[in-house]
């Protein structure tokens, strides 16, 4: 099976602070997905990327950047959390040879940002 | 822009009863997936509809692609307990990148 990881399932962080949220995949997948979750406004895409330092913005990037050095691990950045980014971060991944086949997601980060 | 919205937010239904959720695009899509949070968790995906009209089951559960692909459905016969969740539909953006539009979801709750 596939396996999304993501490093912190919950995370407490300070209004300014740079937070790095970690996902690596197991599966050799080229593209991988950034969302973040909130009550009445289902997944929203943040970043995604489709291969090493590829990446592009999704439909919510600001205040966000992302860093794919390795295939395995997509990594999120908040550049000055604020509170406004105080959500459930899910990461995923699909194979581009398998498009079709659906996301796997990582378990979820839940931010508060304080 | 490209849309996905999804009927209703949210169903409260007795078990044993069935339910049905909607989702219509705002232009054609290539595929349509579903996807089933339960509380807590994160979504897992269910299924993928590609063919105009489609009609795929999963025990109780009956997945359906519009004849245009711009709408879904998804119905549960007798709900249980075990259905309990968020349901997402998903159509395929991109079929280079894999990018795919969520709907917001239906919140399912079952009442024993």
């Amino acid at each position: 099976d596939v396996k999304v990881t993501q490093s912190s399932r919950y995370l407490v962080k300070r209004t300014g602070e740079k937070v790095f949220l970690e996902c690596v995949q197991d599966m050799d997948h080229e593209n991988m997905f950034w969302y973040r979750q909130d009550p009445g406004l289902g997944l929203r895409l943040i970043y995604f990327s489709y291969d090493v330092k590829m990446k592009e913005k999704g439909d919510i990037p600001e205040g966000y950047s992302v860093s794919r050095e390795k295939k395995e691990r997509f990594s999120l950045i908040l550049e000055s959390a604020s509170t406004n980014q105080t959500s459930m971060y899910l990461c995923a991944s699909t194979s581009r040879s398998r498009a079709f086949y659906g996301y796997t997601f990582g378990s979820g980060t839940r931010l508060t940002v304080v | 822009g490209q849309q996905v919205m999804q009927i209703p937010q949210y169903q409260h239904v007795q078990e044993g009863e069935d339910f049905t959720t909607y989702c219509n695009s705002s232009t054609t899509l290539s595929n349509i997936q579903w996807y089933k949070q339960r509380p807590g968790g994160h979504p897992v995906f269910l299924i993928q509809l590609v063919k105009s009209g489609e009609v795929k089951k999963q025990k109780r559960l009956t997945f359906q692609f519009g004849e245009a692909k711009k709408n879904s459905s998804l119905h549960i016969t007798a709900t249980q307990t075990t259905d309990v969740g968020t349901y997402f539909c998903a159509g395929l953006r991109s079929s280079n990148t894999g990018k795919l539009i969520f709907g917001q979801g239906t919140t399912l709750q079952v009442k024993p």
